[in-house]
């Protein structure tokens, strides 16, 4: 597509359940960001790919979250035993490659709440 | 510690006056800075970067920012505002040499009044 696509737009779920959220990135973009926005605060990093590599993991909250990329392109998120602190916009980017001067192009997100 | 920081979290204008939205950052070396707008209910739209040369750099929906060394400032500006320039404002860094992600201020929601 022409965009950043992330799939569902919105989840609602129970705690302890676990999620998956997908994010299609623009065709070609070797890179691929996760990031996490709570209500009323800026955005907080994840974790990026390198193609299908994730150099840095580091800041992925807890050992509940995962995530993966296949093929150079799409990505799950993947958030297990959900809590309610877990609540909050997740947003994915893409770019043509790592690093630079290269901008990011976002998706809509993935607004996630957690009863 | 490398940071960026925007210190207004809401800035209020009249339609057709100057608008500023502020941003600093602490680095070592040279970073590469960015701003975006978001919507409510969206992602966040590119508008315009700061990577080396002249020190305006003009962007999308007629935005400019200001790169100033010395002051460490990368401030957002436009001539006239608009009231559909309502949104939520995020300044973001990229420290070159060090991790490939962005590092984003906490935002700064812009109100323009009719």
């Amino acid at each position: 597509g022409a965009g950043v696509s992330q799939s569902p737009s919105n989840k609602v779920t129970e705690k302890g359940k676990d999620v998956e959220l997908r994010c299609d990135p623009i065709s070609g973009h070797t890179a691929l960001y996760w990031y996490r926005q709570r209500l009323g605060q800026g955005l907080e990093f994840l974790i990026y790919f390198q193609g299908n590599s994730a150099p840095d993991k580091s800041g992925l909250p807890s050992d509940r979250f995962s995530a993966e990329r296949t093929g150079e392109s799409v990505s799950t998120l993947t958030i297990q035993r959900t809590q309610q602190e877990d609540s909050a916009v997740y947003l994915c980017a893409s770019s043509p490659t790592v690093g630079g001067g290269q901008p990011q192009h976002f998706g809509d997100g993935t607004r996630l709440s957690i009863l | 510690a490398q940071s960026v920081a925007q210190p207004e979290d809401q800035v209020n204008v009249a339609e057709g006056n100057p608008l500023t939205v502020k941003c600093t950052y602490s680095v070592s070396g040279n970073p590469y800075l960015f701003w975006y707008v978001q919507y409510p209910n969206r992602g966040l739209q590119f508008l315009l970067k700061y990577i080396t040369g002249d020190n305006l750099v003009k962007g999308s929906y007629g935005f400019e920012a200001e790169f100033n060394k010395s002051q460490t400032s990368f401030h957002l500006k436009k001539p006239s505002a608009l009231v559909s320039d309502s949104a939520l404002y995020f300044c973001a860094v990229r420290f070159s040499g060090s991790a490939r992600q962005l590092t984003f201020g906490s935002g700064t929601q812009l109100t323009v009044l009719p």
